[in-house]
């Protein structure tokens, strides 16, 4: 069975702090990870791709990729209230020549004021 | 752009009965996607199309069908409606290309009473 496993949280971090969260993945061929944010009653948003081993940083947010640990994580700096939200982690899973993404249940994220 | 476009929003269903949700992209993709979201288990795939005339199942496609005649649309299929039918539908989009990043819509949110 290919997994993608998150920790379903909620993980609560005040205002100002780093907030973690972590995914790890069982499917070995997995080239693309992804993490999508999702406010509740809305749909999932992409916020950040990462492709390559180490880590890869779009203001506030930074993805890091492990592909022998099968382990992919996302680092949130300067938390806001504003991104308490549900986080989902996506792997890209190679089909018959297509690929589909696997999701993990995702990790809601509270922060404090 | 629209990016890609769900409808209706809201529908309540008696069981047995039928009804297709619309989606539509102007972004010119070719991937095709949808999903359903049940509370605590994630997104999962029901059925995805490469391209016009292509579709091919996901993990959760029984008493779905759909079909891509064109581009821009990917319209999804209930027949004879069950209340394990009731969950929140995804559609999303992405290019033709290794890396397979999928941009979502709003959602449609069915209820099978």
């Amino acid at each position: 069975q290919k997994e993608v496993e998150q920790n379903s949280g909620p993980l609560s971090v005040p205002e100002g702090a780093i907030a973690s969260l972590n995914c790890t993945y069982s499917d070995r061929v997995s080239q693309s990870f992804f993490w999508y944010r999702q406010y509740s009653g809305k749909s999932p948003e992409l916020i950040m791709s990462i492709y390559s081993n180490g880590d890869k940083e779009d203001g506030r947010f930074t993805a890091q990729l492990n592909k022998a640990s099968q382990y992919v994580s996302l680092l949130i700096r300067d938390s806001q209230p504003s991104d308490s939200a549900t986080y989902l982690c996506a792997v890209n899973r190679p089909n018959s020549g297509y690929s589909t993404l696997t999701f993990g249940k995702g990790t809601m994220l509270l922060v404090s004021p | 752009n629209a990016g890609v476009t769900q409808t209706p929003k809201f529908r309540i269903l008696k069981i047995g009965q039928s009804m297709t949700l619309q989606c539509a992209q102007d972004m010119n993709h070719n991937y095709m996607y949808w999903y359903r979201q049940d509370p605590g288990m994630g997104l999962k795939l029901i059925y995805y199309s490469v391209g016009a005339g292509i579709t091919d199942k996901g993990e959760v496609p029984n008493g779905y069908n759909v079909s891509r005649s064109t581009t821009e649309d990917f319209p999804l299929r209930l027949e004879l409606a069950a209340p394990s039918q009731t969950s929140v539908y995804f559609c999303a989009s992405g290019r033709a290309d290794y890396v397979n990043e999928q941009f979502f819509g709003p959602g449609t949110r069915l209820t099978v009473l």
